[in-house]
């Protein structure tokens, strides 16, 4: 168990409809981040999140958006949704002090599979 | 830009025997860190290894190890005593020791154990 929690594990939704996904970090873990990993296919960055504000924006749809909230938790917001964007959604958590600690290594949840039909 | 290479689609080794999976990199950076992930068929991304490229001792954790050879940027991952529940997909991953804590992965090497 990473420490990473996600909700929910699977997800149907029908094409045009938004979801959210939720992640709780590790304890004292102030980064987040998020992943996409289509099938067969690696990680996809999409964002990330440090202390309740955007750090670093990867290849995150305009359709997608994302926040931090003061006790840490992420939310991901995918709206008008469309069949390629079915794949599996990682958050993963650092403590993100940027010095050379311990810390940095980064820990995945285990990810909430959405289909979209 | 930081660039992660895992030449071995795939790599298939008999059950107890050892395998090296293969990883090399590009940075123009001196401090930094690489990651081996484990992603099994559940699809959970599992942390393997990781090396710190300020240290010149390579990385263990018991049947996982590392061959860290900075100067040549590679980072081979040795699985000994192959079990079927190695059996998975591995990814390496590199990060920078500056702020910007984004990983770079490379594309994957799935790794099938023979019983």
């Amino acid at each position: 168990d990473s420490g990473v929690t996600q909700t929910p594990k699977h997800l149907i939704t029908a094409t045009g409809q938004r979801v959210t996904l939720r992640c709780s970090p590790r304890s004292g873990d102030l980064s987040v981040y998020w992943y996409q990993q289509s099938l067969d296919q690696g990680l996809q960055f999409l964002i990330q999140y440090y202390n309740g504000e955007e750090r670093a924006k990867g290849n995150i749809l305009e359709r997608f958006s994302a926040q931090q909230f003061p006790d840490l938790h992420s939310e991901l917001n995918l709206s008008s949704l469309e069949l390629g964007d079915s794949a599996l959604y990682f958050c993963a958590s650092s403590v993100g002090t940027g010095a050379l600690t311990s810390g940095n290594t980064i820990y995945f949840g285990e990810g909430s599979w959405l289909t979209v039909v | 830009a930081q660039t992660v290479t895992q030449s071995q689609p795939e790599m298939s080794v008999q059950e107890a025997e050892t395998v090296t999976l293969s990883c090399t990199y590009d940075t123009s950076e001196s401090d930094y860190y690489l990651f081996w992930y484990k992603q099994p068929p559940s699809r959970q991304m599992i942390l393997v290894i990781r090396q710190e490229a300020y240290k010149q001792q390579n990385a263990t954790e018991n049947r996982f190890s590392v061959n860290f050879q900075k100067a040549a940027k590679s980072f081979s991952l040795k699985i000994s005593d192959s079990q079927l529940g190695d059996a998975a997909m591995y990814f390496c991953a590199y990060r920078s020791a500056d702020s910007n804590y984004q990983l770079i992965w490379g594309a994957g090497t799935k790794l099938i154990i023979k019983p």
